[in-house]
């Protein structure tokens, strides 16, 4: 079984300062990670994936994500945090064994920018 | 193009009734997931379907859950004599699927159900 853990449910950061967002994972098989992104009622949005390509990953908005199988982490950073980023982030797990990617998510890190 | 639409956006209902939550994915996606966000469990996945058959249905919490959906478009999520820890937000979401690579989930805006 796969699971997903994000350390810290509220991080909160000064604008334009670094945005540090951590999550490790458990998965038996090569994993798919994302990070998704949910403003207040809203959906979600993908803001990056990592499928076994490079293990660098630059997304939407200025984030990007290294996937270190060693530390079997994936967090997400940005350089410079601005109001506009604040929002909940979802790390997730894909399954996917054949056809279902069905994903496995971690609790959710609120992130809140000061001015 | 379209998104990916939920209806209703909100649903306020009384302990013990039915309800039912719509879907309607993005055009061509074959597949299409439904999750439940609640405050005490986080996002948790439900069913998944591959055009009309569902051929996973773990995440479903109880057989007072069921959902269908029909022309490999349209799904139906169907809860009966709901309970007051059924209140969530209940997201949909769709997708192509690829043999060969990931294929992006895009989801809806989500149900917010409350239940008295």
């Amino acid at each position: 079984a796969q699971s997903v853990t994000q350390l810290g449910s509220h991080v909160s950061v000064s604008e334009g300062a670094l945005v540090l967002l951590r999550c490790n994972y458990s998965s038996s098989v090569p994993p798919y990670l994302f990070w998704y992104v949910q403003y207040p009622n809203q959906g979600l949005q993908l803001l990056l994936k990592y499928t076994s390509a490079a293990t660098l990953v630059k997304g939407i908005n200025g984030f990007e994500a290294e996937f270190k199988k060693s530390e079997t982490s994936f967090h997400l950073t940005k350089p410079s945090a601005h109001m506009s980023d604040a929002a909940e982030y979802f790390c997730a797990v894909s399954d996917h064994g054949g056809s279902n990617y069905k994903l496995t998510f971690g609790k959710g890190t609120l992130l809140t920018v000061n001015p | 193009g379209a998104g990916v639409s939920q209806s209703p956006s909100n649903k306020v209902t009384e302990k013990g009734k039915d309800v039912e939550l719509r879907c309607d994915p993005i055009s061509g996606h074959t597949a299409l997931y439904w999750y439940r966000q609640s405050l005490g469990q986080g996002l948790e996945f439900l069913i998944y379907f591959q055009g009309n058959s569902a051929p996973d249905k773990s995440g479903l919490p109880s057989d007072r859950f069921s959902a269908e959906r029909t022309g490999g478009s349209v799904s139906t999520l169907t809860i009966q004599r709901t309970q007051q820890e059924d209140s969530a937000v209940y997201l949909c979401a769709s997708s192509l699927v690829g043999w060969d690579s990931y294929n992006e989930q895009f989801f809806g805006p989500g149900t917010r159900l409350t239940v008295l």
